[in-house]
């Protein structure tokens, strides 16, 4: 049960679009679409932000999308914002009723 | 609406146990299961595990197998997680939250656990 890869951080210019990628195994990413990503500011709890791997709940912006392919589920968040500068999480289901965590992400935002 | 209140935060010693409650409020307890994640200062998200609050189905994380257990109480809408053997890597916040379909989508405040001599 090992954590999802990220990248370690990720940075943009105002505007611009980044995705960041998440990678697991056939076991996790791969065999489920239990794949969700979180959104967390300094001192603050996580954020649903992508559910289902691509489904975004009602309230959050419509800059953020979500993909997956194979093994490995990506987030973009287009039109980046200041308020974007934040930890970001993909979390996955991986059988038998456990789950695993990414390594998380750092968005920057120059 | 939807709450999780968890315990205050505490101070324990190495190789001693820790318990945190989570009350729920604003929804049916027993139709949700309720996970654990921690976060170690400076890092990650980490899952701990899950537990079905009718008490029926627990699921822990690899890591933490033989030292944690999960319990609930539906007379009072509350889960605990209990950490025992504590060493101070067990150092950061436990948050619980509730889980729809595999997605968290209320989260408790968190409660700060220190282990240190």
């Amino acid at each position: 049960q090992s954590a999802l890869t990220q990248p370690a951080s990720v940075s943009g210019s105002p505007g611009q679009s980044i995705t960041v990628s998440c990678t697991g195994t056939s076991s996790d990413v791969g065999s489920y679409n239990l794949v969700s990503w979180y959104q967390q500011h300094p001192g603050r709890a996580p954020k649903l932000i992508i559910y289902e791997a691509t489904k975004r709940p009602s309230g959050v912006s419509n800059r953020f999308s979500a993909s997956k392919s194979g093994n490995t589920a990506s987030l973009t968040i287009s039109g980046l914002q200041a308020e974007d500068e934040a930890d970001y999480y993909c979390f996955s289901y991986a059988g038998s009723a456990l789950y695993v965590f990414g390594t998380g992400t750092k968005i920057t935002v120059l | 609406q939807v709450q999780l209140v968890q315990s205050g935060a505490g101070v324990t010693k190495p190789g001693a146990s820790l318990k945190i409650s989570c009350k729920a409020s604003g929804y049916i307890f027993t139709n949700y299961y309720l996970h654990w994640v921690r976060q170690a200062p400076g890092h990650g998200l980490e899952w701990v595990g899950l537990i079905d609050p009718s008490g029926t189905t627990t699921a822990y994380a690899q890591g933490f197998q033989g030292r944690v257990t999960m319990t609930g109480d539906t007379s009072t809408s509350t889960v605990y997680m209990e950490l025992s053997s504590l060493r101070s890597e067990d150092t950061a916040v436990y948050y619980c939250a509730k889980s729809t379909g595999g997605t968290f989508d209320y989260w408790g405040q968190g409660t700060l656990v220190t282990v240190s001599s």
